[in-house]
């Protein structure tokens, strides 16, 4: 079946120092990807997607490249702030089969940025 | 107005109470979604509907069980609930158009 993988956590980061996040997912097909972010006692909402290999998707200084050859959609963001720190999910959607319409998440990983 | 609203935003029960987790939305998508949230272990479906007449079950919706009364509403119930229970609740609707997910702002419930 489908899977997502994200780095391992917490990481703890200095304001405007550069952030990168991996994600590697495993699907049949040619799923989309995503990125989610929750911020402290809220939901998740969509950061950025891709909908193909080699798409960037992009928002609020952050990217992440649809790599189909790594099967890899990596998070960086080149200076990060105090108001960036949340928890990010990779995610994907597999239009085919019995995944038909459904997200498959990472664990999630907790970014933390101090002043 | 939020778009998706959850009721209520935090509960406690005792183990064997039967509860129930209410969603509305007010963005007009027919589907709709429940997760639950553990740390360490990402979201999980629990239960999905992609229309009115239409249920079907995620990957851990063993102990629950959903209603779908109306396009807006979709519920989750604990029938009788059991302390690994405890996580934050999540529901969300989704435009099949450009296949992005809007979540509610979750129920934190504790199963003592």
């Amino acid at each position: 079946g489908d899977s997502v993988t994200q780095m391992e956590g917490p990481v703890t980061l200095s304001e405007e120092a550069f952030l990168t996040i991996n994600c590697t997912y495993t699907a049949t097909g040619y799923p989309s990807l995503f990125w989610y972010v929750q911020y402290p006692g809220e939901g998740l909402q969509l950061l950025l997607k891709a909908t193909k290999a080699d798409d960037k998707g992009s928002n609020k200084g952050f990217e992440a490249t649809y790599r189909k050859e790594t099967t890899s959609f990596h998070l960086e963001k080149g200076s990060v702030q105090v108001s960036d720190s949340a928890v990010y999910f990779c995610a994907l959607l597999n239009a085919g089969g019995t995944s038909y319409g459904k997200l498959t998440f990472g664990q999630g990983t907790i970014l933390t940025v101090h002043p | 107005d939020a778009d998706v609203t959850q009721t209520p935003r935090n509960r406690i029960t005792k183990t064997g109470k039967r509860i129930m987790l209410e969603c509305s939305q007010t963005k007009g998508h027919d589907r709709m979604y429940w997760y639950r949230q553990d740390p360490g272990l990402g979201l999980r479906l629990i239960y999905y509907s992609f229309d009115v007449k239409d249920i079907n079950k995620g990957e851990i919706s063993d102990g629950y069980s959903v209603s779908r009364q109306a396009q807006a509403k979709f519920s989750l119930s604990l029938e009788s609930a059991i302390p690994n229970q405890t996580a934050l609740y999540f529901c969300a609707t989704s435009d099949p158009r450009t296949e992005t997910q809007y979540f509610g702002p979750g129920t934190r419930l504790l199963v003592l």
